[in-house]
């Protein structure tokens, strides 16, 4: 059980925009920053969004994070199939004292 | 450009340590950035285990702290973590990364290593 609570896949169409929510609580999205990664089968996560919504030089601007009190959420609008990947959100928690992700959200281009 | 590259045993017996290396390149330890160890069991998400400061400092996951120890080598440019203890449940990708203090995140990852705890 993850202590950020995302959605276990999400899908849309070649073109169309989706957004992957991540829950938190006060210890930590809402007090802490979020950072998003991507994960290809197989291979490294990599960071696509640092400090709730910025993008590390060489992410597209088509990928784009918010924060909005103890949740996220990770955007990606002109959907390819290239995006299919696993995706995880993470940040501190200040309660717990540890880095935490969450349990990763399956993307899924139709 | 920064790499970082993760080395160790493939396989290990319950009841054992295990013992990672992660060798740095193109930046150096002490630059001023905290380094983590995360792990991946098969099919299943991402696990912080610990993290040290270039000084020395180490902060780990509750969970893991009583069979965890991060360190540093300055001489290698390299930090290692060593887990004590194995059970089945420890089989995982292990990764080491990079905590970018001005990101707030963990920008740079190695390719991962898979450890095994079987007899």
């Amino acid at each position: 059980q993850s202590v950020l609570t995302q959605p276990p896949s999400v899908s849309a169409a070649p073109g169309q925009k989706v957004t992957i929510s991540c829950s938190g609580s006060s210890s930590n999205i809402g007090n802490n920053y979020v950072s998003w990664f991507q994960q290809f089968p197989g291979t490294t996560p990599k960071l696509l969004i640092h400090e709730n919504n910025k993008r590390p030089l060489g992410i597209p601007d088509r990928f784009s994070g918010s924060k909005s009190g103890t949740s996220a959420t990770l955007g990606i609008t002109g959907l390819q199939t290239g995006d299919e990947a696993d995706y995880y959100c993470g940040t501190w928690d200040s309660s717990l004292s540890v880095v935490v992700f969450g349990g990763g959200t399956k993307l899924t281009v139709l | 450009q920064v790499q970082l590259q993760e080395s160790g045993p493939g396989l290990v017996k319950p009841s054992e340590t295990l013992s990672l290396t992660c060798a740095v390149s193109g930046y150096s330890l002490f630059s001023g950035s905290y380094w983590g160890w995360i792990r991946q069991p098969p099919g299943k998400g991402l696990e912080w285990i610990g993290s040290i400061w270039h000084s020395g400092s180490t902060y780990y996951n509750p969970s893991l702290k009583s069979r965890v120890t991060i360190s540093v080598d300055p001489s290698k440019n390299q930090f290692s973590l060593k887990l004590t203890s194995l059970t089945a449940a420890d089989t995982a990708v292990f990764y080491c990364a990079r905590y970018h203090t001005g990101y707030d995140a963990f920008d740079i990852w190695g390719p991962g290593t898979m450890v095994t705890v079987s007899t």
